[in-house]
This record gives structure tokens, sequence and C-alpha cells, in this order.
């Protein structure tokens, strides 16, 4: 089944302890991006990547960094989580060609104290 | 900057009736429109893609149109039932920044049996 993987769904954790939400995909999509969550802000991208070796910042990139080493993989890292980073992060990907959906995983829900 | 639009923010229904769902966008300049919709605790899941070059897109009882030149799209579902209660989410794409999707805030749809 075609599907993005992320985890943990669920992370509470305090302020300034690194953090890492990992996303996988079984497609091998070239296209791969971070979203989150806010209400009243809606979603937003933090990142995406390209392919392979290739990333770059979205709207809201603050405080946030990511990987591309492998096709499949899309890690989110936080290096210094802080209170305003709470939220709720997606990861998403899609196929090359012509416009392609984007299929986006379940979602992971960050508490930081 | 691209601003995406759904009004209203909340639509409640009885079982049978038809569903109309608003998204405007203000800039014309678009690569394709996704509809999503998001189930509490869940991701987001595609339900159609209209390319910038097309009117409209059908599948089962849902239609989505768009008119790039006044910056509007209407998803349409027909006879709706209690399990489309959902958020729906329209969300646009440029081609620049590897087609990044700008969201709206989402419509919440109650459809009551």
């Amino acid at each position: 089944e075609a599907q993005v993987t992320q985890n943990p769904r669920y992370l509470i954790t305090v302020t300034g302890k690194k953090l890492t939400v990992t996303c996988s995909q079984n497609m091998n999509h070239e296209y791969m991006s971070w979203y989150r969550q806010d209400p009243g802000l809606g979603l937003r991208q933090i990142y995406y990547s390209m392919n392979v070796e290739v990333t770059d910042k979205g709207d809201v990139p603050e405080g946030y960094k990511v990987s591309r080493k492998e096709k499949r993989n899309f890690p989110l890292i936080l290096e210094s989580p802080s209170p305003n980073q709470t939220s709720l992060y997606f990861c998403a990907s899609r196929g090359p060609g012509s416009p392609q959906p984007q299929h986006f995983g379940d979602g992971t829900r960050l508490s930081i104290l | 900057k691209q601003e995406v639009t759904q009004i209203p923010a909340a639509l409640s229904v009885p079982e049978g009736e038809n569903l109309v769902l608003n998204c405007s966008f203000t800039d014309s300049a678009i690569y394709n429109l996704q509809w999503f919709r998001q189930d509490p605790g869940k991701g987001l899941t595609s339900l159609l893609l209209i390319q910038s070059s097309q009117r409209e897109q059908t599948s089962g009882r849902l239609n989505a149109s768009l008119d790039k030149s006044s910056g509007r799209s209407t998803l349409y579902i027909a006879a709706s039932q209690p399990g489309d209660s959902a958020t729906y989410l329209c969300a646009v794409s440029i081609k620049a920044a590897g087609n990044k999707l700008t969201f709206g805030g989402g419509t919440r749809v109650l459809v009551k049996p």
C-alpha cells in the first residue's frame, strides 16, 4: 500500500531537548515536504526537497533542519525546540511528471513544554 | 503573496442535501488546485486535483470546478452522507518553490443523519 509514514505520532517534550520526527514514503517519490498546521494559520510549508541531497526553505523554516540522504526518508530535526513549535506536523510526498497530487502522512502532534 | 480563503468556515446540513464548498485565491497564476479531506487525528486525503488548464474534475459524488480568471474553485458533493463529515481544505500550487501548496483555512462540514 502506498503511504507516507511519520513517527512518532505524538510527543510531549521539554524546551531545548533535540528531537527528530521521521518521515518515510514507499512510492519512490522525488519530492517531499514538511508542513505545520496551527489554528487560525492553516498549513504552512517548513522545508521541501526536490530530490536526494536537494533541500530548500519553505515559508516558516526558522528553528528547523532537514536532511535528504535517501530518496525514501526526509526527517525533520528540531535542534533546540521551543514552545512556539508546538504544532501538528505533516510530511508529504509527490511523484514526478505532470501535476501529481501530494500524499500526506497522518501527522505528528508535538507539544513543547 | 498568494492567499487562499474558504467560506464558510463551518457548515451543517441534513443527510441527502448537496454540499457546496467555496475556495478563492488572490493570484490567478497557479499551477494546479487540489481539494483535500481531513478527518480528526488523521492526515490529509487528496480528493481531486485540477490542473490550471482544466475547468473541472469529477470523482464519484464529487465535482470540483475551477475559474482561474476570477480566482475561484467550488467543490460539490452530491447527496451528502454522515460519512462526509470532515474538514475540507483547498490548496493551490505555483510552479516555483517545488510546487509549494498554499492552503485555505478549511471548511468544517457536519452532515446530520
